[in-house]
């Protein structure tokens, strides 16, 4: 497809479990974003990438979180030993340069419920 | 830091009545503010963006924004409601440096009466 692809779209794990989101992003964007969405908010930045750099990873919320990009293109998030405060949805957007000029493109999200 | 305020998370209009949603930011130099939307179980989608020149933006789906340094505002508006634009909106701000890290509002989320 065109679009930023995430998967899975649902995921329901235990607290304690350990669960990997993945982002297909638009082929050829170079930059690649994660957010967070709690339940009525509005997404918060976790980390972003500029091909397989990480470059600001400043809004994980713990070293529970890790986000890698190894070859420039997918994107996993992965986060060990869930919480329950860790339910949210997961959005993924891509854009083709680092500039405000190109206009960032989200994937529908995974939606994490930690029981 | 940059943040966005948005009053009122809920905003109900007839269908065919203005649609006025309102942003105020805070920011000690002009930044670059952004209206998204989302639909239901998707993400999000640009409606329109000001970073610099005219003050008045217009973005898809007949949505229009006026950026208003004085009042440190950014409200997104629609002459006619239609039942499509029933979504949840987010007006976002970033720092004019840099890459694109956006911070969003809460959101408004936007209801249609028919």
């Amino acid at each position: 497809g065109a679009g930023v692809s995430q998967s899975p779209r649902y995921k329901v794990a235990k607290r304690g479990q350990d669960v990997a989101l993945r982002c297909d992003p638009i082929s050829g964007h170079v930059s690649l974003f994660w957010y967070q969405q709690a339940l009525g908010q509005g997404p918060e930045f976790l980390t972003y990438f500029q091909n397989e750099a990480q470059l600001d990873k400043s809004g994980l919320p713990s070293d529970r979180f890790f986000a890698e990009r190894p070859e420039g293109s997918v994107s996993t998030l992965k986060i060990q030993r869930t919480q329950q405060e860790d339910s949210a949805v997961y959005l993924c957007a891509s854009s083709l340069g680092g500039t405000l000029n190109q206009p960032q493109h989200f994937g529908d999200g995974t939606r994490l419920s930690i029981l | 830091a940059q943040s966005v305020t948005q009053l009122g998370s809920h905003v109900s209009v007839s269908e065919g009545a203005l649609v006025l949603l309102r942003c105020n930011y805070s920011s000690s130099v002009p930044p670059y503010l952004f209206w998204y939307v989302q639909y239901p179980n998707q993400g999000l989608q640009l409606l329109l963006k000001y970073t610099t020149g005219a003050t008045l933006v217009k973005g898809i789906n007949g949505f229009e924004a006026e950026f208003k340094k004085s009042e440190t505002s950014f409200h997104l508006t629609k002459p006619s409601a239609h039942m499509s634009d029933a979504a949840e909106y987010f007006c976002a701000v970033s720092d004019r440096g840099g890459y694109q890290k956006v911070t969003f509002g809460t959101g408004t989320k936007l209801q249609v009466i028919p």
